[in-house]
């Protein structure tokens, strides 16, 4: 049971604009910032968003990150198929004094 | 360009400890003044935060591994390391090491390709 919940799926077809959940709690996302992580088949995850809405160098414009509260959003438009992979959330938890990670989201471009 | 690369045994049997070192090489960065993270995942599973280490050796650690978990920083080699004791099938998983910034809540922003750790006698 993870501490920030994700849907554990998600899909749309190129082109479309998709949107992956994250919710949390006063200790975590209500309080600081969320981080979105983008792990492709076999591979590390790499950063995508950072600072809740902040996209790093190299990271399309098609990304874009949103906090409101306790929750998150990560929003993929212009889906294309190289976008296929898994999502996370992730961020630090006063209460816990550590970080907490979403269950991920397993993106589908149909 | 920074690179992490994890080493270690792949293959610890049961109730033993099974032992990382993560080694940081290129770029401008080196381990001093800044955080250092281990980040595990079970094959087929999601992502879980081990613990983080700041240069000077000050350590945050998973609440739920706290008790099992030790990690130390050797500056002079640009390395830090993990140990997991008393190890079960449970903490079969890929592991990997990453860099965040100068604050413990900073992201993890480099990651190593991880390295898979199968418990097993």
């Amino acid at each position: 049971q993870s501490v920030l919940t994700q849907p554990p799926s998600a899909s749309g077809t190129p082109g479309q604009r998709v949107t992956i959940s994250c919710s949390g709690s006063t200790s975590n996302i209500g309080s600081n910032y969320v981080y979105w992580y983008q792990q492709l088949p076999g591979t590390a995850p790499q950063l995508l968003i950072y600072r809740s809405n902040q996209r790093p160098s190299g990271v399309p414009d098609r990304f874009s990150g949103s906090k409101s509260g306790t929750s998150a959003s990560l929003a993929i438009s212009g889906l294309r198929s190289e976008d296929e992979a898994d999502y996370y959330c992730a961020g630090w938890d006063d209460s816990l004094s550590g970080w907490v990670f979403g269950g991920g989201t397993k993106l589908t471009v149909l | 360009q920074l690179q992490l690369q994890e080493s270690g045994p792949g293959l610890v049997k049961p109730s033993e400890t099974l032992s990382l070192t993560c080694t940081v090489s290129g770029g401008s960065f080196d381990t001093s003044g800044h955080y250092w993270g281990w980040i595990r995942q079970p094959p087929g599973k999601g992502l879980e935060w081990i613990g983080s280490i700041y240069y000077s050796g000050s350590t945050y650690y998973n609440p739920s591994l706290k008790s099992r978990v030790t990690m130390s920083v050797d500056t002079s080699k640009n390395q830090f390391s993990l140990k997991l004791s008393s190890v079960t099938a449970a903490d079969t998983a890929v592991y990997y090491c990453a860099k965040q910034g100068a604050v413990v809540s900073h992201w993890f922003d480099y990651w190593g390709q991880g390295t898979l750790v199968t418990v097993s006698s």
